[in-house]
């Protein structure tokens, strides 16, 4: 498969458990971000996004958390599956500018 | 099916010797973007196109060219590909810029040597 990053943090866990992956941005003004999904020889698929009004919310077996105070998000995934194996990154936009700053993604292997 | 298609997923060439890789997209869209992704160093913009004719560099144009002549294509141009260019592509399309999340190719891995 597609190689999308050698020194990328790793989060393994079991499968049943719930994953927690962290995302800390810098820039205050962001205003918008997305949790993007990037399978093996796959381009990035979105998966859930937060306005900066929200503290919280919520999909289908995820859920994304933003705490503006300490430029922190979450993505936090119910019941881990194998399917869920796959690089995941945060990307922030700010005052719908021109580009969205892609984080540097986490690795998630799920154990069986 | 909604869809972005870049073409080839996979391209092997020699210093110097010009190249496209095409995208399209079906979703009516007026945003594009191309990035590469580079271990270690992310996602980075090349160029985007908030609509037909309208163009602009992203973070890292050097080497590259772009057109948006119609609204549901926009190739990347690399007029004399260096190694340094060797890299996973993907282009994207949104609704909008910056408030919309992006649909992404599939990606194309171009390899110069």
């Amino acid at each position: 498969g597609e190689s999308v990053g050698l020194h990328l943090p790793t989060l393994s866990v079991q499968e049943g458990d719930n994953s927690i992956i962290n995302c800390a941005y810098s820039n205050s003004a962001s205003d918008y971000f997305i949790w993007y999904k990037q399978e093996s020889g796959k381009g990035p698929q979105f998966i859930i996004d937060i306005r900066s009004n929200m503290d919280k919310r919520q999909g289908q077996r995820v859920t994304v958390l933003l705490n503006k105070t300490v430029k922190h998000l979450s993505l936090q995934i119910a019941a881990t599956q194998p399917g869920d194996s796959a690089v995941y990154f945060c990307a922030e936009n700010a005052n719908y500018g021109q580009n969205f700053v892609f984080g540097p993604g986490t690795r998630l292997s799920v154990l069986p | 099916e909604a869809q972005v298609t870049q073409n080839p997923r996979y391209l092997i060439t020699v210093t110097g010797k010009k190249l496209t890789v095409t995208c399209s997209q079906n979703m009516n869209h007026e945003y594009m973007s191309w990035y590469r992704q580079d271990p270690g160093l992310g996602l980075r913009q090349i160029y985007y196109s908030m609509n037909v004719e309208v163009t602009d560099k992203g973070d890292v144009p050097e080497g590259y060219k772009v057109s948006r002549k119609e609204k549901r294509n926009f190739p990347l141009i690399l007029e004399s590909p260096s190694p340094n260019q060797t890299s996973l592509y993907f282009c994207a399309s949104s609704l909008g810029q910056g408030a919309w999340g992006y649909t992404f190719g599939s990606g194309t891995r171009l390899t110069v040597v």
